[in-house]
């Protein structure tokens, strides 16, 4: 079974940014957080991972909170094209890949 | 492109029957995943292998097996097909601690 929480959907305005909640309340010392989205029809695309500190990439930035409870993936300017299932995992990350997903957060980018 | 090719990309099979899913890998990665991803639902780890070994397991019946070849591509195989087993396949490749690159999948419907 999946190990964090995420809601179910949320919409966002095209252009605006979308802020993605996830809590993450059995995350151990040595997991990292992982953000994956599935646009329909396709495989999981890897976004971003960390481990305590925030991290930005050329697709998203992540806000890890210093009790490692909770995380936020942030898209800051949405499009149309981000209209996906995003899910956020923890997994150690070391050897290890074999990734648990749960349901994920349906994104909806509003024209 | 994640340079993660899947064959075939849709089949239809009936219920007892088997079948062989296969998967190359992304130049260089030596891991390879394997995941069940049923309509609605997030995908399910099924097994992992790395350097032909297999290297983990989800809890997955033993009629599902695979193979990982030297050139690291890899197989699939469902024996005794049910009519649960209908969903998307995905692969995943990687290097044992990186990034997992993800598949199209194959939509396989058992009916």
């Amino acid at each position: 079974d999946a190990k964090t929480t995420q809601p179910t959907s949320m919409d966002c305005a095209e252009g605006r940014a979308a802020n993605l909640p996830c809590n993450h309340s059995t995350i151990s010392g040595n997991e990292y957080v992982y953000w994956y989205r599935q646009i329909h029809s396709q495989g999981p695309q890897y976004i971003i991972h960390g481990l305590k500190n925030n991290e930005t990439n050329e697709m998203a930035s992540l806000i890890i909170t210093e009790d490692r409870k909770s995380s936020t993936l942030i898209l800051p300017h949405a499009t149309l094209r981000d209209t996906a299932v995003y899910y956020c995992i923890d997994d150690s990350g070391a050897g290890s890949y074999q990734l648990t997903f749960g349901k994920g957060t349906k994104l909806s980018v509003i024209p | 492109e994640t340079g993660v090719t899947q064959s075939p990309t849709h089949l239809i099979k009936t219920r007892g029957q088997q079948v062989t899913l296969r998967c190359s890998s992304q130049s260089g990665h030596n891991t390879v995943s394997w995941y069940q991803q049923a309509l609605g639902q997030g995908p399910q780890f099924i097994f992992q292998y790395y350097r032909e070994e297999e290297n983990g397991r989800g809890n997955f019946p033993p009629r599902f097996s695979g193979l990982q070849f030297p050139n690291y591509s890899s197989e699939l195989n469902v024996n005794a097909l049910e009519l649960d087993d209908s969903a998307l396949y995905l692969c995943a490749s990687s290097f044992l601690d990186g990034e997992a690159f993800f598949g199209q999948g194959t939509r396989l419907t058992v009916v």
